[in-house]
C-alpha cells in the first residue's frame, strides 16, 4: 500500500509557533503532496515534492523528503488560527492517491 | 473554470433506498477520483477514472455501490439499498495527470449522506 501515515494524530501549539508534521509511506514513489482540509470542507491542494527532490518551499511551508527513510515533514512557520486544518500526506506512485488518517493540527490563540 | 462541483450537497434518506450523487469535475481533467470519509478520519479511496475508464474499485465497496464516467466528464456515483453505516461524506476530485506528470488533486466540497 503506497498509503501514508502522519505524525502527530493531533497537535495543538500556540500562534506564532512553528507546526511540524511527518509522514512515513512503505513504497518507493514517484512524489509526494501535502492537503489541507478545513472542518466541513473538501481538500486543498498545499504542495508537491518529486521523488528526485529534497526540500520545497512555499510562502510559510517548507517540506521536506528522505526518499531513503521514506519520510516527508511540513513545516509551517508563524502559525495562524486560520492554520487550524487536518494535514494529510499522499505518497504517490501510481496516481491512486491514497490518504492516512491525518494530523489535526490546532492552532490557539 | 469553476472547480469541482458535486450535488447535491446533503442528502438525507431513508435506509433501503438508492441514491445518487454527481461529480462534474475542472473540464479537460482527465482523472476523477471518488473518497468517502467518516468524522475524524481521512478520506477514504472508492474508486477513479482516467476519462470514462475505471481504473479500480475498491475491494472495500460492496456490490451496492457503483460508478461512471459515461462520457469523460461527469460522473456519478450510486448506492444501492442504502444502509446506516454508508452516512458519510462523499468527496470528488479531478487532475490533469500525463504519463510523465501527476496533477494536484481538486477537490469539490463534498455530498454528505445521511441514512436514517
Amino acid at each position: 500500500s503506497q498509503q501514508g501515515e502522519e505524525d502527530p494524530q493531533a497537535l495543538s501549539i500556540q500562534e506564532g509557533e512553528n507546526a511540524t508534521m511527518n509522514c512515513s509511506y512503505k513504497t518507493s514513489i514517484n512524489n509526494l503532496q501535502w492537503y489541507r482540509q478545513n472542518s466541513g470542507r473538501g481538500l486543498v491542494h498545499l504542495i508537491l515534492i518529486r521523488s528526485n527532490e529534497r526540500e520545497k518551499h512555499s510562502g510559510r511551508l517548507r517540506v521536506t523528503l528522505d526518499t531513503s527513510k521514506k519520510s516527508s515533514s511540513l513545516l509551517i512557520t508563524a502559525s495562524r488560527a486560520a492554520d487550524t486544518a487536518s494535514y494529510f500526506c499522499a505518497p504517490n506512485r501510481d496516481d491512486k492517491i491514497i490518504f492516512g488518517k491525518g494530523t489535526r493540527l490546532h492552532i490557539l490563540p | 473554470d469553476t472547480g469541482v462541483s458535486q450535488n447535491p450537497r446533503h442528502k438525507i434518506t431513508k435506509r433501503g433506498q438508492n441514491v445518487t450523487f454527481r461529480c462534474d469535475p475542472i473540464s479537460e481533467h482527465n482523472r476523477l477520483y471518488w473518497y468517502r470519509q467518516t468524522l475524524g478520519q481521512g478520506p477514504e479511496f472508492l474508486t477513479y477514472f482516467q476519462n470514462e475508464a475505471q481504473l479500480e474499485k475498491s475491494r472495500l465497496l460492496s456490490d451496492r455501490f457503483s460508478a461512471e464516467r459515461p462520457k469523460g466528464s461527469f460522473s456519478t456515483l450510486e448506492i444501492q439499498r442504502t444502509e446506516q453505516g454508508d452516512s458519510a461524506m462523499y468527496l470528488c476530485a479531478s487532475s490533469q495527470t500525463t504519463v510523465a506528470n501527476t496533477g494536484e488533486l481538486f477537490f469539490g466540497e463534498g455530498s454528505r449522506l445521511t441514512v436514517l
